[in-house]
């Protein structure tokens, strides 16, 4: 079963500040996808990285894929209390039979507090 | 406006007493799947569905059953739930698999006394 490490588990930073959160695997990402959750709500897909070496930009987000493609990391610059959420990466898995995607594995989150 | 709906999104029960938790969306997606979200351990996978009649088992199955008999119903069934089942639980689908974006509903928090 592949494990999904990352860190830091917590973050509490001021506004402006920048800040980076980390995925790593026990194996290689197959298609790796980051979320950010906010409380009461189900998560919002962010970014999907395929392959290794990638680089996507989201206004002051940045991800990183690893060339090996067992790390990934995501980068926010001038960060804003807007930003404040559950940070989470997770890749796919084919099924039992080899034929489709259809396991997803999480990371146990960032929690990310941005304050005012 | 596309949507994952989950019902009921609190529920508080006892040991034993079977619950439903359905799930529904209006997207036509093929890709169905089911999650319980825990402090600390992120979001694991309990059963997901490619398609219509096909249901396979996540990383945590035991205790629950799915069913899709229908494209845009994936209902979770507790036929004997235990407080260990106490948790945060989301559906969520795709067009055709865990490697599309997945679009989740807003949870259901289940407490099980």
């Amino acid at each position: 079963t592949q494990l999904l490490e990352q860190s830091p588990q917590f973050l509490s930073i001021q506004e402006g500040e920048n800040l980076t959160v980390y995925c790593n695997s026990s194996s290689v990402f197959s298609s790796l996808q980051w979320y950010r959750q906010e409380p009461g709500e189900g998560p919002v897909l962010l970014v999907t990285v395929v392959t290794g070496g990638e680089v996507k930009k989201l206004k002051r987000l940045t991800f990183q894929f690893g060339d090996a493609r067992k790390d990934s990391s995501l980068h926010i610059t001038a960060a804003q209390p807007g930003d404040t959420g559950l940070y989470l990466c997770a890749d796919t898995a084919l099924n039992a039979g080899g034929t489709s995607y259809g396991k997803l594995t999480f990371g146990q989150g960032t929690i990310l507090t941005v304050h005012p | 406006e596309a949507q994952v709906t989950q019902n009921p999104r609190y529920l508080i029960t006892v040991t034993g007493k079977k619950l439903t938790v359905t799930c529904s969306q209006n997207m036509n997606h093929e890709y169905m799947s089911w999650y319980r979200q825990d402090p600390g351990l992120g979001l694991r996978q309990i059963y997901y569905s490619m398609n219509v009649e096909v249901t396979d088992k996540g990383d945590v199955p035991e205790g629950y059953k799915v069913s899709r008999k229908e494209k845009r119903n994936f209902p979770l069934i507790l036929e004997s739930p235990s407080p260990n089942q106490t948790s945060l639980y989301f559906c969520a689908s795709s067009m055709t698999g865990a490697n599309q974006p997945q679009h989740f509903g807003d949870g259901t928090r289940l407490s099980i006394l």
